[in-house]
């Protein structure tokens, strides 16, 4: 069984669709985040949710919409697709208190807007 | 506000050979201390981590990370490396103060390339 699982893998679209990423987990926890990922491998949280509700929303582009309908779940949403959305985005989960319990990571879905 | 600085970028060395990745870190307050790694096409998988005691932690893999905190400090280190540690390690701290809304800081990672 895998522990946070997202759909899909690969996304390959054009500028100006409409897209959704699903991220599941099956480990009990409570807190799910949003990572992306740029070509130089470097990290940007986007969102946090504890509880289905929004505990960190970084500077991101309003076109980005998480949705977390129960706590074992975390979509995201993005609008009107531009070429710099192109990135791994890594959904991940952690026990309640956060970090200091370590992240378990999804493998992480590939986007990549033509 | 933290910071985390990771020395390298790029590590090559060979295997069988000792490997040493550094991490060093800027708070003004006690911080939790991360080892990640991330090996190609995959998500970011746990190695060890510092929350508190003794400063010399060991994770999975055979790799152990030491604790310095007069030198802020957090430097990884494996023994005798194998072709299968090539990935993308990456350190990260957070405060312990901050609750639920405790989040990671990254450092930028380092790539470690183990030839034969």
């Amino acid at each position: 069984d895998t522990a946070v699982s997202q759909t899909p893998k690969y996304l390959v679209t054009q500028m100006g669709n409409d897209k959704s990423i699903k991220c599941e987990q099956n480990l009990g926890h409570d807190t799910m985040y949003w990572y992306k990922q740029d070509s130089k491998k470097f990290l940007k949280i986007m969102f946090s949710y504890n509880n289905k509700e929004l505990i960190i929303n970084e500077t991101v582009p309003n076109r980005f919409s998480p949705k977390s309908p129960d706590k074992a779940h975390l979509n995201l949403h993005i609008n009107s697709l531009e070429l710099g959305d192109s990135a791994v985005y890594f959904c991940a989960s952690s026990p309640t208190g956060g970090a200091g319990y370590g992240y378990t990571f999804g493998s992480g879905t590939r986007l990549t807007v033509v | 506000a933290q910071s985390v600085t990771q020395l390298d970028s790029q590590v090559p060395v060979f295997e069988e050979a000792p490997v040493e990745l550094r991490c060093n870190y800027s708070s003004s307050v006690s911080v939790y201390l991360f080892w990640y790694v991330q090996y190609p096409n995959q998500g970011l998988q746990l190695l060890l981590k510092y929350l508190s005691g003794s400063t010399l932690v060991k994770g999975i893999n055979g790799f152990e990370a030491e604790f310095n905190k007069s030198q802020t400090s957090f430097h990884l280190r494996k023994p005798s490396v194998h072709i299968s540690d090539t990935a993308e390690y990456f350190c990260a701290v957070s405060d312990p103060r901050a609750g639920n809304n405790r989040k990671l800081i990254w450092g930028l990672g380092t790539s470690l390339a183990v030839n034969p």
